[in-house]
């Protein structure tokens, strides 16, 4: 166990449903990072947050993908009209900076979309 | 061209072997991750190194700056050590990662 969690573990749902998914953090981390995984190939980044903050959004979010932050703490990414594409892991990391500590990750979410 | 390349892709090792994995990418770093990731999905942090190397246990990691390179290392190879070994970058300011596709190890008894 790392510290970080992500709920929840697993979620199947029917092509075009919504879906959020929650990150807890270790909770003196200020930079949180979100992740996909699909696969047989390595995580792919999505998005981060130092604070509340979102500084940086990848050219795979689309703008079905969202994600937030709101107090600093937990987060959440939601994806609204899920396609069979987006089946993949979703992983949460965290990390304290600027001492530049390795990344925390979270144990993921497994998304398949039907 | 995939800005990390992690070769090989997967090896097999009888217990007690020596394992070397090797890491290239081509971009400006501000780290290099080695990471863990067992069946189920969770990825677990083994070293994160700038320059020179690292020892863990049975684990020792090396980075060559000037050749945008590094190798993990597993000395006396064990069937736990079974999972897929990862290698990362970190980017300048964000830290954002950027990811290899993974080593597949089997080590059999």
């Amino acid at each position: 166990d790392t510290g970080v969690s992500q709920d929840p573990r697993h979620k199947i749902t029917k092509r075009g449903q919504n879906v959020t998914f929650r990150c807890d953090p270790i909770s003196e981390h200020n930079r949180l990072y979100w992740y996909r995984q699909t696969l047989g190939q390595g995580p792919e980044f999505l998005t981060y947050f130092q604070n509340e903050a979102q500084l940086e959004k990848s050219r795979l979010l689309s703008d079905r993908f969202s994600a937030e932050r709101p107090k600093g703490s937990f987060s959440t990414l939601e994806i609204q009209r899920t396609e069979q594409g987006d089946s993949a892991m979703y992983l949460c990391a965290s990390s304290l900076v600027p001492l530049q500590e390795t990344q925390y990750f979270g144990p993921g979410t497994r998304l398949l979309v039907l | 061209k995939n800005e990390v390349e992690q070769s090989p892709q997967n090896l097999t090792a009888q217990e007690g072997e020596f394992i070397t994995i090797n890491c290239s990418y081509s971009v400006g770093i501000s780290a290099l991750h080695w990471l863990q990731q067992h069946p189920g999905g969770g990825i677990v942090s083994l070293f994160m190194l700038s320059s020179g190397k690292k020892k863990h246990g049975r684990l020792i990691a090396t980075i060559n700056i000037q050749e945008k390179h590094s190798s993990l290392h597993i000395t006396a190879s064990h069937p736990r050590d079974s999972a897929v070994y990862i290698c990362a970058v970190g980017s300048y300011n964000t830290d954002k990662l950027i990811f290899g596709t993974g080593t597949r190890l089997q080590v059999f008894p």
